[in-house]
């Protein structure tokens, strides 16, 4: 299957600072990936999906300006997630398609904002 | 994509089988099975997908019931590693935009191993 690598794994941030996200498709060219938030103790929830070279479509509720996206090549989407807020806290997850229908995901950011 | 149900929780012992059912009634022709698990503080695993016939993996096995309204994955011998949630996704396989679309997960089946 694809391996999709995350980074990082856990940040800690100041309230009104930035935050960028990478995800990375190691073996395969990734055309489309998505980003998920999953609170805890909760499913996860699609934010929004990303498209190499144009731009991204977010899911309803969610705030483009906020979650920056930016997929410039077929492998690596970022997500930045701006002015970040104590709820802003959650644990974001990157997926890309396989070559089949299933999907990868990385390993997930838990990001925390105090 | 349609709708599943699948129990909140289950418990199993280890080194036994474990039976992880999903109700899917209002699947359609082109809906695949999927299925994926998510151990602690990690994203979600990809586990096994299926259309119609059962399918075998090194990971599980997956049965799929003659009018496609349920599935039910196994574990053959569960292990405390395999303690995790388990979502089961239909996921539209069909040209117009299968796979294209992002995956709708439920709550899934907390599965607990007992040593």
């Amino acid at each position: 299957g694809a391996v999709v690598s995350q980074h990082p794994s856990w940040v800690i941030c100041k309230s009104g600072t930035s935050v960028k996200i990478e995800c990375r498709s190691l073996d395969f060219q990734a055309t489309t990936m998505f980003w998920y938030r999953q609170f805890p103790k909760q499913s996860l929830m699609l934010m929004a999906t990303s498209n190499e070279g144009s731009k991204a479509t977010y899911e309803q509720g969610v705030e483009k300006d906020k979650f920056l996206i930016n997929h410039a090549s077929l492998t690596l989407s970022t997500l930045t997630v701006t002015s970040a807020h104590p709820e802003d806290s959650s644990f974001y997850i990157c997926s890309t398609r396989g070559r089949d229908t299933e999907a990868f995901f990385g390993q997930g950011t838990r990001l925390t904002v105090v | 994509d349609a709708k599943t149900t699948q129990p909140n929780s289950m418990e199993s012992n280890e080194e036994e089988p474990v039976h992880l059912p999903c109700n899917h009634s209002t699947i359609s022709g082109t809906d695949y099975i999927h299925w994926y698990r998510q151990l602690p503080s990690q994203g979600p695993e990809y586990v096994i997908h299926g259309l119609t016939s059962n399918v075998n993996n090194r990971m599980a096995s997956l049965a799929i019931a003659e009018d496609r309204k349920s599935s039910t994955l196994i574990l053959h011998r569960a292990t405390l590693r395999d303690a995790a949630v388990y979502y089961c996704i239909l996921r539209d396989g069909s040209g117009s935009g299968g796979g294209a679309d992002g995956l709708t997960f439920g709550k899934g089946t907390h599965l607990i191993i007992q040593p």
